[in-house]
């Protein structure tokens, strides 16, 4: 079955980075893009980008341009995102989502809780 | 890019119907046949419940479904049952800005 397992949780400092893995498995991770979307503290979701795992291409989202930048290793079926710079706005939790080019996500990560607190 | 307008809350009794609606604009919902509906219970992750505005993915109950209109999208759940309350959140392809989410609506079953 699809899988998608994420890293845990992190503490992280203001100005620090973070990068998170999301390990997929049940499906052939090429045929797929995969984003990655967050979620503060009771708010709602918002897109961070989109990678194409099979030639490594990326679109981010504005707001967040200059500070993400998403990989992947298909060696081990595994994407990876990091975010820079990072503030207490960024607090939230970091979910990986497996779908297509045109923003559906059929499959979800458990989600990362990222705290930045200093 | 900004989010889509959703009603931050909806409800209904059991057995009924409720719409939620989602407007963007034509950069987004009215541009494009890519709108999906999401499901979330509380600390859960989301759920696909409808895509490409109208289809269910395989085990979804046909009591949800969606439809648009200009830069409107809605999720109708009819028959509403306790299993329903739950955060609901639309999403849609953008174009060159990727995606981009509504800010999600709580729907009560009384």
């Amino acid at each position: 079955q699809v899988q998608l397992v994420q890293s845990g949780a992190e503490v992280k400092k203001p100005g620090a980075s973070v990068k998170f893995s999301c390990k997929t498995s049940g499906f052939t991770l090429t045929s797929y893009y995969m984003h990655w979307v967050r979620q503060a503290p009771g708010q709602g979701l918002e897109w961070m980008g989109i990678i194409n795992p099979s030639g490594g291409s990326t679109t981010y989202a504005r707001k967040l341009q200059g500070r993400v930048t998403m990989t992947r290793d298909t060696s081990t079926s595994t994407v990876y995102m990091e975010l820079s710079s990072l503030r207490s706005e960024d607090t939230a939790v970091y979910y990986c989502a497996r779908g297509n080019y045109y923003a559906k996500f059929d499959s979800w990560g458990q989600g990362t809780l990222v705290t930045v607190s200093s | 890019q900004s989010a889509l307008t959703q009603p931050p809350s909806a409800s209904g009794s059991p057995g009924q119907s409720v719409t939620i609606s989602c407007t963007g604009t034509s950069s987004d919902v009215g541009g494009y046949n890519y709108v999906s509906w999401y499901q979330q219970h509380p600390g859960k992750a989301p759920k696909l419940m409808i895509y490409e505005v109208t289809k269910r993915p395989s085990g979804v109950p046909d009591r949800f479904s969606g439809s648009k209109s200009g830069n409107t999208a809605s999720l109708t759940v009819s028959g509403l049952q306790a299993e329903d309350e739950a955060d609901y959140y639309c999403s849609s392809y953008a174009g060159s800005n990727g995606g981009v989410f509504g800010g999600g609506t709580k729907l009560t079953v009384l």
